[in-house]
């Protein structure tokens, strides 16, 4: 079965610093990977995706993330966060069927 | 941009009574999805819906729980007899493709559901 963990549940970084939050699945075949944003009061935007091709991968807002297979990681980056940023931040792996499996999830914070 | 619209954004219900969440996928789309979020728990699947049946659902989806999309445009999630538990954030996603694993979905911005 796949699963996802998001090993640090709060992050507090400063605006204009850079942003890494780290991502570790666990899947059999070749992953099909997520970040999704919640914003408070927000439903999930997904901010990139990953299942194939290229290993950095770029989304919305500025943020990218990198596949390493070796390392059985996608962990999201942007390097310079706008206070606008401070929302909870998931992690979710999918195959070739229905559903996806989401991490815990990272709060970050951001400071002025 | 397409989105996916549910409603209400909160719902408050006593234990035991039977509440209806309602969900408006994105038009072309024909995967529907329910999701769950217990406050400070993961996001966990429910249910996938295609062609007018379940596809899937966890073990989460008792009999307490049914889905229905009783015209072209609604989905809806009921929960039959409510336990102080099942307070959540319950989210609604659609997606154009079966694989809604490996493509995503879009995600409505969810119906936050308290029993007391």
């Amino acid at each position: 079965a796949q699963s996802v963990t998001q090993p640090d549940i709060h992050i507090t970084v400063s605006e204009g610093a850079s942003l890494e939050l780290r991502c570790n699945y666990s899947y059999g075949a070749t992953p099909y990977l997520f970040w999704y944003v919640q914003s408070p009061g927000q439903g999930l935007q997904l901010l990139l995706k990953y299942f194939s091709g290229d290993t950095l991968v770029q989304g919305i807002k500025g943020f990218e993330a990198e596949f390493k297979r070796s390392q059985s990681s996608f962990n999201l980056r942007k390097p310079s966060v706008h206070w606008s940023d401070a929302a909870e931040y998931f992690c979710a792996v999918g195959s070739n069927d229905y559903k996806l499996s989401f991490g815990a999830g990272t709060t970050v914070t951001v400071r002025a | 941009e397409p989105e996916v619209t549910q409603t209400p954004s909160h719902q408050v219900t006593q234990m035991g009574q039977e509440v209806i969440l309602r969900c408006v996928p994105i038009s072309n789309h024909l995967y529907f999805y329910w999701y769950r979020q217990i406050l400070g728990q993961k996001v966990e699947f429910l249910v996938s819906f295609y062609n007018n049946e379940i596809s899937e659902k966890s073990e989460i989806f008792d009999d307490q729980f049914s889905v229905e999309r009783p015209d072209g445009s609604n989905f809806t999630l009921k929960i039959r007899s409510t336990k102080l538990e099942d307070s959540a954030m319950y989210f609604c996603a659609s997606s154009a493709a079966r694989q809604g694993g490996r493509y995503g979905y879009t995600f409505g911005s969810g119906t936050r559901l308290t029993v007391v």
